[in-house]
């Protein structure tokens, strides 16, 4: 039953570096998503990919980019990191895009410090 | 634009008693409303939905969710509360007639709840 894994689950990272965050599903699903979280902000969507070979922007995706490698995998980048960036960040599926009705479901998260 | 709003950073409810954690919606279209619940450290459980059908929808935990249209709200309920219910609380909507907003779901802000014994 692993659903949408995560890695890492915590990162702490300087000013400047770069990393990847990264997510695998095993639910078959089209569709893939990143989010991060703030205190107070609520969830706040970064990157979408409504299906494999397409990917597009969310609310706040300045800073960041992505790669969905396949259908089962969705990658968040981080170029050049800044203290802004402090969040955690949620990885999610789901089977069909939203618009259908479709459950979103989420990984168990990834904790990030840029210092 | 399609929003969603919990009027509540907290709410707090004894052992045993009824509780309700409030939600309300903006979409142009017709709503497709979701609860979602975190806790400590933890990512996002799906609770449940209301997609279309019956206004009252049951979910995990027994926890349910009234829709009402006319006061655009989509409260989540539970008639006795459990010290384990303690979590976040996440109240989420997509406009089932817009196609551009990125095929994804607005959150609030959420609510937590303390259930105290």
């Amino acid at each position: 039953n692993a659903g949408v894994t995560q890695t890492p689950k915590f990162q702490v990272l300087k000013t400047g570096q770069s990393m990847t965050l990264q997510c695998a599903q095993d639910m078959n699903h089209n569709s893939m998503y990143w989010y991060r979280q703030d205190p107070g902000m609520g969830l706040r969507l970064i990157y979408y990919s409504a299906s494999e070979g397409t990917t597009d922007k969310g609310e706040v995706p300045n800073g960041y980019n992505v790669s969905r490698l396949n259908k089962r995998e969705f990658s968040l980048r981080l170029e050049s990191a800044a203290p802004s960036q402090t969040s955690v960040y949620f990885c999610a599926s789901s089977a069909l895009p939203v618009d259908s009705g479709n459950t979103i479901y989420f990984g168990e998260g990834s904790w990030l410090t840029v210092v | 634009a399609q929003s969603v709003a919990q009027p509540e950073d907290q709410v707090n409810v004894a052992e045993g008693n009824p509780l309700t954690v409030k939600c309300t919606y903006s979409v142009s279209g017709n709503p497709y409303l979701f609860w979602y619940v975190q806790y400590p450290n933890r990512g996002l459980q799906f609770l449940l939905k209301y997609i279309t059908g019956d206004n009252l929808v049951k979910g995990s935990y027994g926890f349910e969710a009234e829709f009402n249209k006319s006061q655009t709200s989509f409260h989540l309920k539970k008639p006795s509360a459990l010290v384990s219910d303690s979590a976040l609380y996440f109240c989420a909507v997509r406009d089932a007639a817009n196609s551009n907003s990125g095929y994804a779901l607005n959150f609030g802000k959420g609510t937590s709840l303390l259930v105290t014994p």
